[in-house]
């Protein structure tokens, strides 16, 4: 596997349900984002973790919770979704997370419904 | 809030066309970033501007940045079918990446 992965690359789930994004980059980078994507609407910036360490939070509600067990995987736990929290969630990695010729490598993003 | 506007919001053109996106902000950035994302895919870097007034060229493609690092521009010259995608830019600040509402562009063979 090369570059940004990320699983599942679609899910389905009830409100009530609890599930799980996760993501994983091969290179060998040190930060780490998740961004939600709706139509409409600009990608928004959710969660940045620099060395496994989250360094903004976006004011994400607290049904989204993120985890970094370390730098090369990143999950984002999602429990009592609404059905607005339906988009395409974009898992994202950079060498650093500071700077201005940071570049952000993204994966396929995972399009999540919820019914 | 810090925004950034894209124009037009969707542009369908014939293959050979010429092109100008926009992305306008009322806050400065320290660089400004250009995506295209295809249907399916995460978004791609295409540049990234630092300077103001910076002029960047990649192939058909040439950026700028404004001279006060609030807006820049893409144009594409003589645009062709595997140029359709969205296109994003996107605000670089000390701790914060905004990103722009996008173009979504479709060209016709």
């Amino acid at each position: 596997e090369t570059g940004v992965t990320q699983t599942p690359r679609h899910l389905v789930m009830g409100m009530t349900n609890k599930k799980s994004l996760k993501c994983e980059q091969h290179l060998g980078h040190n930060a780490m984002y998740w961004y939600k994507q709706s139509a409409k609407k600009p990608l928004e910036l959710m969660f940045v973790y620099s060395l496994e360490e989250r360094v903004e939070n976006n004011s994400v509600p607290s049904r989204f919770s993120p985890e970094c067990p370390n730098s090369s995987h990143l999950f984002l736990h999602l429990h009592t979704l609404q059905p607005e929290d339906s988009a395409l969630y974009l898992c994202a990695s950079s060498q650093g997370w500071r700077g201005s010729y940071n570049e952000q490598f993204f994966g396929p993003g995972t399009r999540l419904t919820v019914l | 809030t810090q925004l950034l506007e894209q124009s037009p919001q969707f542009l369908s053109i014939q293959e050979g066309e010429n092109l100008t996106v926009y992305c306008n902000s009322s806050s400065v950035f320290s660089s400004l970033q250009w995506y295209r994302q295809e249907p399916g895919e995460g978004p791609v870097l295409l540049v990234t501007v630092v300077t103001g007034g910076e002029v960047k060229k990649l192939k058909r493609l040439t950026f700028q940045f404004g001279d006060a690092r609030k807006d820049s521009s893409l144009h594409i010259t003589a645009a062709q079918p595997g140029d359709t995608g969205l296109y994003l830019c996107a605000g670089v600040g000390t701790y914060k990446y905004i990103f722009g509402t996008g173009t979504r562009l479709k060209v016709l063979a």
